[in-house]
């Protein structure tokens, strides 16, 4: 079970969109529908922002969305927020009731 | 609302065990869901530890299986982890967090509820 990878960092400016990829294998992100997306805040628990790939919690902003596409899972957040700044983590269910995060991704909001 | 907090030794020697109890507060450990353990080690990404149901059955991440025990006290609506052998390796901020088990509720399948993390260091 090795971990699901992420870039180490993405950026972009106030109102722009980014998406940050979660590749995984045919084992995990592959064949279930079961990724969640977290954003984690310095010295914070992380808060989870979709689920099953691309719902949304109530009270998480409709800028995020999660999609998927074979062994690729994406999260992508449009119109750019100071506040959207931080790291973030991809999840998936992994088989064998296991799951696996990613390596996280720290997001910067130039 | 609900929430989670851990508690336990800030502190434990190389070759000891790891003994971390979460507190569960508006909602039942009896209720449909997996109570989990997530760790964090300083400047790196989140890893599944493991979970348990009330029912007992437990889940665990083969990479640790061999020294992790996750128990349950319906009594005192909490759940624990113990982590034997530790070393440097396993230094790391703790979560517990909560599954949701049942399909078709918000947030299925993912960690919607995290405590606030404890650190612990493995240190002589």
């Amino acid at each position: 079970q090795s971990a699901l990878t992420q870039p180490a960092s993405v950026s972009g400016s106030p109102g722009q969109s980014i998406t940050i990829s979660c590749t995984g294998t045919s084992s995990d992100v592959g064949s279930y529908n079961i990724v969640s997306w977290y954003q984690q805040h310095p010295g914070k628990a992380p808060k989870l922002m979709i689920y099953e790939g691309s719902k949304r919690p109530s009270g998480v902003s409709n800028r995020f969305s999660g999609s998927k596409s074979g062994n690729t899972a994406s999260l992508t957040i449009s119109g750019l927020q100071a506040e959207d700044e931080g790291h973030y983590y991809c999840c998936s269910y992994a088989g064998d009731s296991t799951f696996v995060f990613g390596g996280g991704t720290k997001l910067t909001v130039l | 609302q609900v929430q989670l907090q851990e508690s336990g030794p800030g502190l434990v020697k190389p070759s000891g065990t790891l003994s971390l109890t979460c507190a569960v507060s508006g909602d039942s450990v009896s209720s449909s869901m997996w109570w989990t353990w997530v760790r964090q080690p300083p400047g790196k990404g989140l890893e599944w530890i493991g979970e348990i149901y009330h029912s007992g059955s437990t889940n665990y991440n083969p990479s640790l299986k061999s020294r992790v025990t996750i128990s349950v006290d319906k009594s005192k609506n909490q759940f624990s982890l113990k982590l034997s052998s530790v070393t440097a390796a396993d230094t790391a901020v703790y979560y517990c967090a909560r599954r949701i088990a049942v399909a078709g509720t918000v947030g299925f399948d993912a960690f919607d509820i995290w405590g606030q993390g404890t650190m612990v260091t493995v240190s002589s």
